[in-house]
């Protein structure tokens, strides 16, 4: 088990660039999650997936965001024509089953700063 | 209403003395709710969840439940420099909720020797 891996660790890009991040979960895992974590505040729900199903997706995204789980793997975050307001960590978690005591597991996140 | 809220911070507790940490959510039927801990610059990670009302310890930590009041708290006791961090407090929502989990901002925790 080596735990969530985020790819890469930062990002530095200019406005309007698109970006894409990477998320291998915990092998067994077939739940897998992605958050965005702003100084000072707790991280915030962006997107769900089960195996490669996409099942839920945050109000708050825009049509900017779009993520896949081609084959229940890994996992991209792609943000296209970014803005200075996507600063922010990009955290991936992965569980288990959905059950009262699974965790969430959470990655190292992708710090992404938009110039 | 923010759906989880914590309280503010930041807090500020002597080494060795007890840190609370508390934690209200607004959805009533919320199954389960954790702890986590975040250090600076770093992810958050599990200290612990609870599901029952009352008490749960785990080592130094306890979680606490009341779901009649819709608040959970941790307490840490002998709280070490190496505590300060901050505290995540999220809720597993009711009904499809896909097992994600909702967050409060976070309380910051300093230790001081």
């Amino acid at each position: 088990d080596t735990g969530v891996s985020q790819d890469p660790r930062h990002k530095i890009t200019k406005r309007g660039q698109n970006v894409t991040f990477r998320c291998d979960p915990i092998s067994e895992h077939n739940r897998l999650y992605w958050y965005r974590q702003t100084l000072g505040q707790g991280p915030e729900f962006l997107t769900y997936f089960q195996n490669e199903a996409q099942l839920e997706k945050s109000r708050l995204l825009s049509d900017r965001f779009s993520a896949e789980r081609p084959k229940g793997s890994f996992s991209t975050l792609e943000i296209q024509r970014t803005e200075q307001g996507d600063s922010a960590m990009y955290l991936c978690a992965s569980s288990l089953r959905d059950s009262l005591n699974s965790p969430l597991h959470f990655g190292n996140g992708t710090r992404l700063t938009v110039t | 209403q923010k759906e989880v809220e914590q309280n503010s911070g930041p807090l500020s507790v002597p080494e060795g003395a007890i840190a609370s940490l508390n934690c209200t959510y607004s959805d009533r039927g919320s199954q389960s709710f954790f702890w986590y801990r975040q250090y600076s610059g770093k992810s958050p990670e599990l200290i612990m969840f609870i599901y029952s009302n009352g008490d749960k310890e785990d080592g130094r930590f306890t979680a606490q439940l009341n779901k009649a009041s819709q608040y959970v708290s941790l307490l840490i006791r002998d709280s070490q420099p190496s505590d300060s961090a901050t505290y995540l407090c999220a809720v597993k929502p009711g009904g499809t909720s896909y097992g994600k989990l909702t967050f409060g901002q976070g309380t910051i925790l300093t230790v001081h020797p």
